[in-house]
């Protein structure tokens, strides 16, 4: 088993949508969860960095926890076409290895 | 500010050959690390540094070496080439274990083919 699983997509929205990305883990122990955002033929960069259960927001971005049942969220409001890029859940161990999803790639249409 | 920058961004390589794939980082960063991106399998950790002189196996490390001879440089080796080492490598870098919100930066990657 994976220690991230996360929906591939592809997702396509129209401008303003609210956005939902899931994913799920396996490891109960995992503390710090983030969010990545990653533009076509670019690294990497990170969204939102959450620690324990709970939610997070920043700007149009809310990011959410729930241990119990092991999922974390993503929700953009408001979607922009230049919010189409590819989002990448990940979580770390506390020696510092992290584990990312698959990434779910998402098109916001004007 | 450059941030983190590898070298080369792209290569075609034969299968047997051997190369050494760069990473260099300005932001004084104790830790680095190296991923390879493969569709449907997302980030994979290869092999990590949590400081000057040390490495560390990550994920899959099998077919690949790392040195962290000086802080900034954090080098990826493939001695012998084989096909499915064919992937989109990406390096990071972290400040450290010192402040648990510390994120990592990426650089843009390494294009890798093996044919």
């Amino acid at each position: 088993q994976k220690e991230v699983e996360q929906d591939p997509g592809p997702l396509s929205v129209p401008e303003g949508a609210i956005v939902s990305l899931n994913c799920t883990y396996s490891n109960s122990a995992f503390q710090y969860f983030m969010w990545y955002r990653q533009y076509s033929r670019k690294g990497p960069e990170l969204l939102m960095y959450t620690y324990s259960s709970g939610n997070k927001e920043d700007g149009r971005f809310t990011a959410q926890v729930d241990k119990s049942s092991k999922y974390i969220s993503l929700f953009i409001r408001d979607s922009q076409p230049s919010d189409s890029a590819t989002y990448l859940c990940a979580t770390r161990n506390t020696g510092n290895q992290f584990y990312f999803g698959t990434g779910t790639s998402l098109t916001v249409i004007p | 500010n450059a941030g983190v920058t590898q070298t080369p961004k792209f290569r075609v390589l034969k299968t047997g050959q051997s190369m050494t794939l760069l990473c260099a980082q300005d932001m004084n960063h104790e830790y680095m690390y190296w991923y390879r991106q493969d569709p449907g399998m997302g980030l994979r950790l290869i092999h990590y540094s949590v400081g000057e002189g040390t490495t560390a196996k990550g994920e899959v490390p099998d077919g690949y070496n790392v040195s962290r001879l000086k802080k900034q440089n954090f080098l990826l080796g493939l001695e012998s080439a084989a096909p499915s080492q064919t992937s989109v490598y990406f390096c990071a870098s972290q400040k450290g274990q010192g402040n648990l919100n510390q994120p990592q930066h990426f650089g843009d990657g390494t294009r890798l083919s093996i044919l």
